[in-house]
């Protein structure tokens, strides 16, 4: 069955220094995607980031990036120049498939990482 | 432009009464999806739709869960009766299918305590 792991309960980080949020998965598939998102306090999920299992390059969007470790089946979040406004719940989910007509759609959350920005 | 759509935001009941929880999709989205969160089990899919069809209703708790896609751009979920033990953050989101890596965007989500 397919699983996401995350350890870190909570983490603290000083402002504008760099954070990992570990993540890692287990599948049968070979074909899934992993994705990363934000809930601040006020409750809403913020997409951040996403990873093929095929994609050859580690994914970028501004500050996020994922660090995605196939073989050892990862793929922590790294937050660079930490801001206040990042402190928040932080959940990495992965879903079957790549995508299109073939894929089930279905997202398997990790219980997710308080991440704590300090000023 | 619009994202996910959902109402009521706050949904305070009594146990046994119906709540009807809805949900609007992104413009031309054709996966829709229902989440549940709770503290004790986290984030987990009640069902979703492809282009308005259910595809999978196994994460729907029992019976007194229901959902319906009657177009495009409008989904409900139905809990009749309520109880305590349903309340929890219920979130609607919506995706399009790609060749590789569609996303699912939420909605802000609807808080149900059922008293």
């Amino acid at each position: 069955a397919q699983k996401i792991t995350q350890t870190q309960p909570g983490m603290f980080v000083q402002e504008k220094e760099a954070v990992t949020l570990d993540c890692t998965y287990d599948t049968s598939d070979q074909s899934y995607g992993l994705f990363w998102y934000k809930q601040p306090s006020s409750g809403e999920m913020i997409f951040l980031i996403y990873q093929g299992s095929y994609d050859e390059q580690n994914a970028t969007e501004g500050r996020y990036s994922l660090n995605f470790q196939k073989a050892r089946k990862s793929a922590n979040l790294v937050i660079s120049a930490s801001q206040l406004g990042d402190s928040a719940m932080y959940f990495c989910a992965m879903r079957e498939g790549q995508g299109g007509s073939s894929n089930t759609g279905k997202l398997i959350f990790g219980q997710g990482t308080t991440l704590q920005v300090k000023p | 432009d619009a994202g996910v759509i959902q109402s009521p935001r706050h949904e305070v009941t009594e146990m046994g009464q119906e709540v009807t929880l809805r949900c609007k999709p992104i413009s031309g989205h054709d996966y829709l999806f229902w989440y549940r969160q709770t503290m004790m089990r986290g984030l987990e899919l009640l069902i979703y739709f492809n282009n308005n069809v259910p595809i999978d209703d196994s994460g729907m708790p029992e019976d007194r869960f229901s959902a319906k896609m009657p177009n495009a751009s409008f989904s409900t979920l139905k809990i009749q009766p309520s109880e305590p033990r349903d309340s929890a953050v219920y979130f609607c989101a919506s995706s399009i299918a790609r060749p590789f890596g569609e996303t699912q965007y939420f909605g802000p989500g609807t808080r149900l305590l059922v008293l």
